[in-house]
């Protein structure tokens, strides 16, 4: 059971280009979000979704597209990345935030943007 | 100010010490309280969820939540050095499917 998988784990871009970091989950999870996590600022959610063709804006969506077509895939998008993007982003999912439903994350992608 | 506060640390304890973590939110909506343990290079995992106020206990750890003063602890017993990690609390409730973090606490357990 591979749980929450992100691609790619390390990359570098240039400012300016685009990217789109992957996030899968076999759980059949409905709910799945984006978090970055910076020295001193902890997790941020950037966008969340609560199923397949919903999605919504978390603490830091600007500079951020997602979609969900799937169950399974939450892709997260930099349209042009800037180098106050470098950061850990990690992809988590749940059957449902609420009634302690557990958050599986995935093992995170370092972005670093020159 | 973000939603959940917590302490950064890092905080330092010998082998076998109780460790206090602790966390603050402003958001009165908030109704189910987690804490994570994140391993250095790794996603975090949740370690307890407590719905509302109360203590809940599994094994060497207990987690508190005092909704009248918005603070939330974790408490852990006879510390090991396999203990030593970032805490991270976060709180979510009402309307929003927003889960919020703290900044996380990174606790060092000395042998």
């Amino acid at each position: 059971n591979a749980g929450v998988t992100q691609t790619p784990k390390f990359q570098v871009l240039k400012t300016g280009q685009s990217m789109t970091l992957q996030c899968a989950q076999d759980m059949n999870h409905e709910y799945m979000s984006w978090y970055r996590q910076d020295p001193g600022m902890g997790l941020r959610l950037i966008h969340y979704s609560v199923g397949a063709g919903i999605t919504d804006q978390g603490e830091v969506p600007n500079g951020y597209n997602v979609s969900r077509s799937t169950t399974e895939d939450f892709p997260l998008r930099l349209l042009s990345a800037a180098p106050s993007q470098t950061s850990v982003y990690f992809c988590a999912s749940s059957s449902g935030i609420n009634s302690g439903n557990t958050i599986y994350f995935g093992e995170g992608s370092w972005l670093t943007v020159v | 100010q973000k939603e959940v506060e917590q302490d950064p640390g890092p905080l330092s304890v010998p082998e076998g010490a109780i460790v206090s973590l602790n966390c603050t939110y402003s958001n009165s909506a908030f109704q189910y309280f987690m804490w994570y343990r994140q391993y250095s290079r790794k996603g975090p995992e949740l370690l307890m969820y407590t719905y509302s106020s109360g203590n809940k206990e599994d094994g060497r750890f207990t987690a508190q939540v005092d909704k009248s003063s918005k603070y939330i602890s974790l408490f852990i017993r006879d510390s090991q050095p396999s203990d030593s990690a970032t805490y991270l609390c976060a709180s979510h409730g009402g309307a929003t499917n927003k889960l919020i973090f703290g900044t996380g606490t990174l606790l060092a357990v000395q042998p």
